[in-house]
């Protein structure tokens, strides 16, 4: 079963504009890692956050992490035609966190 | 420097019939994971191995198995195909084992189609 859910399913917003995606989870995380895929195409590593964080930066990118109401959000600002896409978050759990849990994905279309 | 490469980019097998694939991780990457992501749906592990060794299984069947070489590319296969096995299979590296703080690198995909 996966253990993350995004938010929304579907994204739809104009270049220039910024676009947030959700994503929750169930059980207590190591790191969360968020990802982006190309129609057809591999994983793309975006930002990884760890639990002790509460927010992290990468260039157009802002993640946020709030472990109590156990969800984390994806911001990209001054979005681009080039950013469309699926973004995937990823939770990997303490112990033994080998393994990656995805959601289902947000699906982010950007029209020029 | 190369990241994760995985082959073959594309197949199609028929119900039954048996499939490799393949995965050369990033260099110095010693542990590998494979997913397996149908049609809009999230990866789902399967497999990862580390130092040649099957450290986690994910809930797939037998019919699936891995190894992992001495020079830490890996092999998924997947025996007696079923429809249900067409999906993208990715494969992952990552520099050690645990995730914790570990960015896990993903490769291009394996495209698989059973008819």
């Amino acid at each position: 079963s996966q253990q993350g859910e995004e938010d929304p399913q579907a994204l739809s917003i104009q270049e220039g504009e910024n676009a947030t995606m959700n994503c929750s989870y169930k059980t207590s995380i190591n790191n969360l890692q968020w990802y982006r895929q190309n129609s057809g195409r591999g994983l793309v590593h975006l930002i990884l956050i760890r639990s002790n964080e509460r927010e992290k930066h990468s260039g157009r990118l802002r993640v946020t992490l709030d472990t109590s109401k156990k969800s984390s959000s994806l911001l990209i600002t001054a979005s681009r035609a080039a950013d469309t896409a699926s973004y995937f978050c990823a939770t990997g759990r303490g112990g033994s966190n080998y393994k990656l849990t995805f959601g289902k994905g947000t699906l982010l279309t950007v029209n020029p | 420097d190369a990241g994760v490469t995985q082959s073959p980019t594309h197949l199609i097998k028929t119900r039954g019939q048996h499939v490799t694939l393949r995965c050369s991780p990033i260099s110095g990457h010693k542990s590998v994971s494979w997913y397996q992501q149908v049609l809009g749906q999230g990866p789902q592990f399967i497999f990862q191995y580390y130092e040649k060794e099957e450290r986690g299984r994910g809930n797939f069947p037998d019919r699936f198995s891995a190894r992992q070489f001495p020079n830490y590319s890996s092999e998924l296969n997947v025996n007696a195909l079923l429809l249900g096995d067409s999906a993208l299979y990715l494969c992952a590296s990552s520099f050690i084992e645990r995730t914790s703080g570990n960015t896990i690198y993903f490769g291009e995909g394996s495209w698989l189609t059973v008819v």
